[in-house]
Formats: C-alpha cells, sequence, structure tokens
C-alpha cells in the first residue's frame, strides 16, 4: 500500500535551518509529482511548492520561494525540503503529498517550530 | 494567484441532516476543485476530485458539483463520522489554493 513518511521536523531558531525528507513506499516513486503542504497550529492548510517526477521542474508559493528549496531521488524514494532563513510564522506542521494537487496520499505530518 | 473563498466557516447540524459547503474560486478554474476531509490530529482525506468524482472508498452521501467559478460538498445524511473540517483546493494552477476551511460540528 502507498505509504508517505516525513520525518526532520524539530525545533530551530528564527533564520535557522531544517531540512524535511518524506519517504515514498508502495509505489513507482519516479512516477509521481509530489508536494509540500503545511499547517499552521489551528490554522488551515497551505500549499507550498511541487516537484515534477524528474526532478526538472519545481514551483513555489510565494511565500517560501527564495527560502524553501524541494527536490528528490527517486534512486531511494525519497522527498526534501530544505527550510533556509526561518521565521516564527513557519511553524506548522508538515506534510509531503503524491502529486501535485488533488492528492489522495499524504504522510501523517511532521511539526517543525521556529521560535529563540 | 487564484483565491478561493470557503463558506460558512463553521457549521452545527444535527444527525441525518444534509449540509451544503460552498467555495468560490476567484476566476474560473473550469472543474479543477477537490475537496477534502480532516480531523483533529491526522492528514487530509481526498474526498471529492475535479468537482465532482468521488474518491474510492467514500461513502456516496458526499457529492460534489460545479464548475467555473461556484462548486458546492453536499453532504446527506449526516454521520456522527462527518465531523470533521472539510478544505476545498483548486488545481487549475500553481499555487494550488485552499479555501479556509469549514468546521463541522454533529449536533
Amino acid at each position: 500500500q502507498v505509504q508517505l513518511v516525513e520525518s526532520g521536523g524539530g525545533l530551530a531558531k528564527p533564520g535557522g535551518s531544517l531540512r524535511l525528507s518524506c519517504a515514498g513506499s508502495g509505489f513507482i516513486f519516479g512516477d509521481y509529482y509530489m508536494s509540500w503542504i503545511r499547517q499552521a497550529p489551528g490554522k488551515g492548510l497551505e500549499w507550498l511548492s511541487y516537484i515534477s517526477h524528474t526532478g526538472t521542474t519545481t514551483y513555489y508559493a510565494d511565500s517560501v520561494m527564495g527560502r524553501f528549496t524541494i527536490s528528490r531521488d527517486n534512486a531511494n524514494n525519497l522527498l526534501y525540503l530544505q527550510m533556509d532563513s526561518l521565521r516564527v510564522e513557519d511553524t506548522a506542521v508538515y506534510y509531503c503529498a503524491r502529486d501535485q494537487a488533488g492528492a489522495a496520499y499524504w504522510g501523517q505530518g511532521t511539526l517543525v517550530t521556529v521560535s529563540s | 494567484d487564484i483565491q478561493v473563498t470557503q463558506s460558512p466557516p463553521s457549521l452545527s447540524a444535527s444527525l441525518g441532516d444534509r449540509v451544503t459547503i460552498t467555495c468560490r474560486a476567484s476566476e474560473s478554474i473550469n472543474n479543477y476543485l477537490n475537496w477534502y476531509q480532516q480531523k483533529p490530529g491526522k492528514a487530509p482525506k481526498l474526498l471529492i476530485h475535479v468537482a465532482s468524482k468521488l474518491q474510492g472508498g467514500v461513502p456516496s452521501r458526499f457529492t460534489g458539483s460545479g464548475s467555473g467559478t461556484d462548486f458546492t460538498l453536499t453532504i446527506t445524511s449526516l454521520q456522527p463520522e462527518d465531523s470533521a473540517t472539510y478544505y476545498c483546493q483548486q488545481s487549475y494552477s500553481a499555487p494550488y489554493t485552499f479555501g479556509q476551511g469549514t468546521k463541522l460540528q454533529i449536533k
């Protein structure tokens, strides 16, 4: 069955960095676009970024453009989100999902807390 | 960017009732509208994609309709397990924006 498992969340200071990972299994990882979505505590969903199946095309929401970088390693079925210049408002649960939108498969989420 | 406005922000209904949640896009998105259900502490679950196609395993009491800019999610014969927050998302053009969410409480 399709599984997505995020890791790498934790506490970071404002201006700091974190790298999130998402391990996919149960499907041919390299055949699918992948995306990241986040949800601040008590708030709604915010779509952040997608990457094409080959990794050659990426897209970012304005809120993270220039600070976050999405990438993938198809040989090891891994999706990444490198988060730099973190801000307090980046505090959220971060989800990876299969496909750009209309995603039927999501990970369980990993919590990122940005605080001094 | 396409804005998606969802209403109402919350609603309360009784078991067996029929409820409707609406989503309006700031420009035409054809039928590229998805609906999700999210329960506390869980990832969202896709209910309906491309406006009206029910995802596998989703009960038929969930119905989506609309095209262009106006869309609805209708839930008939409300069940206790339908208590959740519902989100719409446009998948017409990136960034694939979500609505603000509708929290449904079952009385």
